[in-house]
């Protein structure tokens, strides 16, 4: 079965860092890159990177840079996004998703076609 | 950046409703934009990729419309199963609307 199974919820004091995982099942792990996006509560969705699992090259939203990880386990089909220094505004669900490529007439277009259930990640002192 | 606007926020609608959603992009972005529909506690869903082509599995009453700065998102007949929260997303850098939260009339 194709799936994204996410970690269970995490909650965390300000300060604290916490990582949370994605095993993918059903599909050739290292052929399709991985995204993790979040939701705060009361607002949208929200990217946060990408990695290819296949060498492990990451790309990051500028807003997370120095304080977002993201790696991969090619032995357990596992990625990984560690986030460091939390606060109250990282409160939400963080999902990973799969990336996908359709291209049409020489123009390619991008998506995310699988997602995990997400996790949700509490921080409160 | 590319911003996403979605409208409106949210909407209450009846079953067998027609319901129209729209996302505005900052600058224009071509047919790359992809719409999702959520619900808590499970897996976001891929609905339309590239403006208007339907994601396999998805009941033809979604539709998707629009190219460069302004698309939408039909309902032909609301389903209970309907009721959820749709999001815009443009890929060029992934950035998604606010989202348009559809509730019970």
């Amino acid at each position: 079965q194709v799936q994204l199974v996410q970690s269970g919820a995490e909650v965390k004091k300000p300060g604290a860092s916490v990582k949370v995982s994605c095993k993918a099942s059903g599909y050739t792990f290292t052929s399709y890159h991985m995204h993790w996006v979040r939701q705060a509560p009361g607002l949208g969705l929200e990217w946060m990177g990408t990695i290819n699992p296949s060498g492990g090259s990451t790309t990051y939203a500028q807003r997370f840079q120095g304080r977002v990880t993201m790696t991969r386990d090619t032995s357990t089909s596992t990625v990984y996004m560690e986030l460091n220094s939390l606060r109250s505004e990282d409160t939400a669900v963080y999902y990973c998703a799969r990336h996908r490529t359709h291209c049409s007439n020489g123009i390619c277009y991008w998506f995310f076609d699988l997602w995990g259930r997400g996790t949700l990640v509490t921080v409160s002192s | 950046d590319i911003q996403m606007t979605q409208s409106p926020s949210s909407l209450s609608a009846s079953v067998g409703d027609r319901v129209t959603i729209t996302c505005r992009a900052s600058q224009s972005i071509s047919r790359k934009l992809n719409w999702y529909q959520h619900k808590p506690g499970e897996a976001p869903k891929l609905l339309i990729y590239a403006a208007s082509s339907l994601q396999g599995g998805v009941p033809s009453r979604f539709s998707g419309s629009g190219s460069g700065t302004v698309f939408t998102l039909t309902i032909s007949s609301l389903q209970p199963e309907d009721y959820a929260t749709y999001s815009c997303q443009q890929s060029h850098s992934y950035t998604f609307g606010g989202g348009t939260k559809v509730e019970i009339k």
